[in-house]
């Protein structure tokens, strides 16, 4: 059974950076189908960026654009997405996920994340 | 970029109870999702393309609707259906909706 397993909390300093890794264990690793979602406290999940399956590139969400670096070794099975210039807004839990493929008959894909990471908290504050 | 919009935001409902969340899409989509999301907890897939219940999911959950509008039925609230319930779409990169808080 596939897990992704997430690295430990983390306390930052505004303008620091942070790295979280997603490791897979259980099944096969492919880096084009993760991606990352973080809930801030007390509002929803918002899609930060990732590889979606059948694009070729890794996409980064607009508002992250500039500040978020994704990246993947294959070799380890794990992902990892580091935020820099972190501001308190940035205090979340950040979540990886898996994204699978399903082809209908059609030929139409259908994609959903189906498996999760437990999340990694991540506190900015001075 | 295609929005997500979901309503109620927030519902409260007695054990037993028929519950229905509407996702409106900002365009015609087709790769509609639904996920529950406990506190403390990763969320759970519990529909894909708008209805395909996820494997392990119990049957009084159900999804429809086409297009633009979408639905997530829970028919006969359970004391562990609490949660949130947020629909997301994969049409074009993933946007989810903003939630909607199920209480009993």
């Amino acid at each position: 059974q596939v897990q992704l397993v997430q690295s430990g909390a983390e306390v930052k300093k505004p303008g620091s950076s942070v790295k979280v890794s997603c490791k897979t264990s259980g099944g096969t690793f492919s880096s084009q189908s993760i991606v990352w979602v973080r809930q801030a406290p007390g509002q929803g999940l918002e899609w930060m960026g990732g590889s979606i399956p059948i694009l070729t590139t890794k996409h980064i969400a607009q508002k992250f654009q500039g500040r978020v670096t994704i990246t993947a070794n294959d070799s380890t099975s794990t992902a990892y997405i580091e935020l820099s210039s972190l501001k308190s807004e940035d205090t979340a839990v950040y979540y990886c996920a898996r994204v699978t493929t399903v082809t209908q008959p059609t030929g139409y894909n259908y994609f959903y994340m189906d498996v999760w990471g437990k999340g990694t908290t991540v506190i900015v504050s001075s | 970029d295609i929005q997500v919009t979901q309503s109620p935001s927030s519902l409260s409902a007695s054990v037993g109870d028929r519950v229905t969340i509407t996702c409106r899409a900002s365009q015609d989509i087709r790769n509609l999702n639904w996920y529950q999301h406990k506190p403390g907890k990763a969320p759970r897939l519990l529909l894909y393309g708008a209805f395909a219940l996820q494997t392990g999911v119990p049957s009084r959950f159900s999804g429809g609707g086409y297009g633009t509008d979408f639905t997530l039925t829970i028919d006969g609230l359970q004391p562990e259906d609490v949660a949130t319930y947020y629909c997301q779409q994969f049409d074009n990169l993933i946007t989810f909706g903003p939630g909607t808080k199920v209480d009993i």
